[in-house]
């Protein structure tokens, strides 16, 4: 089993809807967790990350972490066509200052169309 | 473009062949991490350095694979007679103490023939 996992859609919208991506985890030691978004070809890009359980927000994005059932979700409302990216969840150790290795979900592949 | 810089963005080799990579970190970044990318699949840990000393190294990184960072500036990513296997995307990324805040470089993508 996979420290990460995340269903890799491909997950297919129209312009205006609300998206839901999602992840769980099996390692409670993780404590702080990422979304990046990927465009074809280029790198992830960081789009937020939250430290333990609660929600943050980011104008169109909020993100959500429950640890207590290990589940990670991102919220993009108001989607867009430019959104069309490949979503990866990932996770951190404890030790986030030094401890250096980010743990990546599949990535879900996002289509958002006019 | 102050951005992670990766050399060079493709790279087609043949089978046993060596290949080698080089990242420029963000100037100022002191931590630089390697992670490998197959189609389909999330970026998967290779190692990582905190200025040139190398701290974490994934069971990933067999004994054909090494890297370095000399004087805590750019990094270079060396694969030894080269497998198709070893096809995939080569991401860098640095951050300044906190991987939290990681960014990633565009990318060598390798392809062994």
């Amino acid at each position: 089993q996979k420290e990460v996992e995340q269903d890799p859609g491909p997950l297919s919208v129209p312009e205006g809807a609300i998206v839901s991506l999602n992840c769980t985890y099996s390692n409670s030691a993780f404590q702080y967790f990422m979304w990046y978004r990927q465009y074809s070809r280029k790198g992830p890009e960081l789009l937020m990350y939250t430290y333990s359980s609660g929600n943050k927000e980011d104008g169109r994005f909020t993100a959500q972490v429950d640890k207590s059932s290990k589940y990670i979700s991102l919220f993009i409302r108001d989607s867009q066509p430019s959104d069309s990216a490949t979503y990866l969840c990932a996770t951190l150790g404890a030790g986030g200052t030094s401890y250096g290795k980010l743990t990546f979900g599949q990535g879900t592949i996002l289509t958002v169309h006019p | 473009d102050t951005g992670v810089s990766q050399d060079p963005r493709h790279k087609i080799t043949k089978r046993g062949q060596n290949v080698t990579f080089r990242c420029d970190p963000i100037s100022e970044h002191n931590r630089l991490y390697w992670y490998r990318q197959t189609l389909g699949q999330g970026p998967e840990f290779l190692t990582y350095f905190q200025n040139e000393a190398q701290l974490e190294k994934s069971r990933l990184l067999s004994d054909r694979f090494s890297a370095e960072r000399p004087k805590g500036s750019f990094s270079t990513l060396e694969i030894q007679r080269t497998e198709q296997g070893d096809s995939a995307m080569y991401l860098c990324a640095s951050s300044l103490d906190d991987q939290t805040r990681a960014f990633f470089g565009q990318g060598t993508r390798l392809t062994v023939v």
